[in-house]
């Protein structure tokens, strides 16, 4: 069965540095989306990507955040300078036709710690 | 915005146990999904489920959209059932296309 793939599993970094999550989207799916969800705390949303553009973005994804689909497979989360409050843990998900109406696929997560 | 809340926050069952847990939101949803959270912290979707029943395997889950609220069964609980549970929804009038998570229900298995 198809599924959403993200690496790495976990990263750890230094404040202030730049990281880059990375996706792959079932292959046929053309709406991707961002969460996350802070160590014992539920799930957010950050945004959704529709046809190379943000498609909704939320409060949480300020210009630290930027996402790219750098080619036809990937799909990345970028934050520029990373702070302690962005220790997470991130997950991608993707869906077929972005439709509200459909199961959105979630990929495994990228446990991310901040030092 | 569309406001979700999951009961009971905690639930430990011995083995074998059947569990029935709750998820209320405050709207009519367009979406609604169960997902399961291993120990490993990945989530595992469970059910599409805006309205009806569906079952799979030992689980199942009923929306009673009219109502607004699903339950997710599980029967005959096992060890590897443990984790925690989410509820997330999605409308037309509010998320637009994004989930709105509940904060779970934690399930503890024991043998």
């Amino acid at each position: 069965e198809p599924e959403v793939t993200q690496t790495p599993s976990h990263q750890v970094t230094q404040m202030g540095q730049e990281v880059i999550l990375r996706c792959v989207p079932i292959s046929n799916h053309l709406y991707f989306y961002w969460y996350r969800q802070i160590l014992g705390q539920k799930v957010e949303f950050l945004v959704s990507f529709y046809n190379n553009e943000i498609s909704e973005k939320s409060e949480i994804f300020d210009d630290q955040f930027s996402v790219e689909r750098p080619d036809g497979s990937n799909f990345t989360l970028k934050i520029r300078s990373t702070k302690l409050e962005d220790s997470a843990m991130y997950f991608c998900a993707s869906s077929e036709y972005g439709g509200i109406q459909e199961t959105q696929y979630f990929g495994p997560g990228t446990r991310l710690l901040v030092l | 915005g569309i406001q979700v809340e999951q009961s009971p926050p905690d639930l430990i069952l011995q083995e074998g146990a059947n569990s029935t847990l709750r998820c209320n939101f405050s709207d009519s949803v367009n979406n609604l999904q169960w997902f399961h959270q291993n120990p490993w912290g990945q989530l595992i979707n469970l059910f599409y489920i805006p309205s009806g029943t569906k079952q799979n395997g030992r689980l199942s889950a009923t929306t009673v959209a009219t109502e607004r609220y699903s339950l997710l069964y599980i029967s005959s609980s096992q060890t590897t059932d443990s984790g925690v549970y989410f509820c997330a929804v999605a409308n037309y009038g509010g998320s637009q296309g994004n989930l709105i998570f509940g904060k779970g229900t934690k399930l503890s298995v024991k043998p």
